[in-house]
């Protein structure tokens, strides 16, 4: 079974900090991974997406890649209330062809106090 | 960016009927159209997928003859819960590429349909 672990959280930060979110998965030859925010009651947002080892910096957002310890992270930088939300790590399971497909974990919910 | 219109909303039903969710592209072709369930404070797990023109292909656990999905055409795919029972709860979501080889950085999702069966 192909699992994705996240911290459920919630992770609570101040106004202007750095958010840290951290993901987990077990398949080793999984070869892409996604961020997605999800605010209660609606359906994901791609936030990041991360291929290679090291970091992607888009903005605000940094997604980190080890995948010799099979782990990916999201930071986030000047956190602000509105990034307050459930964020979901996903890992792309299948090894190309129609058998691609995503396996989310579990969400970390994030809290921004202002 | 692509929109993928799901329908209904919400829908409330009483236990033994079936419900039908509608998921559609609106400005391209979805080849592959994945079908979620989520339930509160719980991660989307993968029910199935579907491939235009072909039988869908079900996770493990998820039992076919109750969760019907019908994806005939390029902009439309369906998941009817037959024989709704309370524990179908959920929120259910749709997602859909334009390519059924594509990496799934182009997945675009539907808003979700919350289904309360009483």
């Amino acid at each position: 079974q192909k699992e994705v672990e996240q911290n459920s959280g919630p992770l609570s930060v101040p106004e202007g900090a750095i958010a840290s979110l951290n993901c987990t998965y077990s398949d080793r030859g999984s070869q892409s991974f996604f961020w997605y925010r999800q605010y209660s009651g609606k359906s994901p947002e791609l936030i990041m997406f991360i291929y290679s080892n090291g970091d992607k910096e888009d903005g605000r957002f940094t997604a980190q890649l080890n995948k010799a310890s099979q782990y990916v992270s999201l930071l986030i930088r000047d956190s602000q209330p509105s990034d307050s939300a459930t964020y979901l790590c996903a890992v792309n399971a299948g090894y190309g062809g129609a058998t691609n497909k995503l396996i989310f974990g579990t969400g970390t919910l994030l809290a921004v106090q202002p | 960016g692509a929109v993928v219109s799901q329908h209904p909303s919400w829908v409330i039903c009483k236990s033994g009927t079936s419900v039908k969710i509608e998921c559609r592209s609106l400005d391209f072709q979805a080849t592959t159209m994945f079908w979620y369930r989520q339930f509160p404070k719980q991660s989307l797990m993968l029910m199935a997928t579907s491939n235009e023109g072909s039988k869908a292909t079900y996770e493990q656990g998820v039992e076919k003859d109750k969760f019907l999905i019908n994806h005939a055409s390029l902009t439309l795919s369906t998941l009817t819960v037959t024989s709704a029972h309370p524990e179908d709860s959920s929120f259910y979501i749709c997602s859909a590429r334009d390519r059924p080889y594509a990496t799934n950085e182009k997945l675009f999702f539907g808003s979700g349909t919350q289904l309360s069966v009483l």
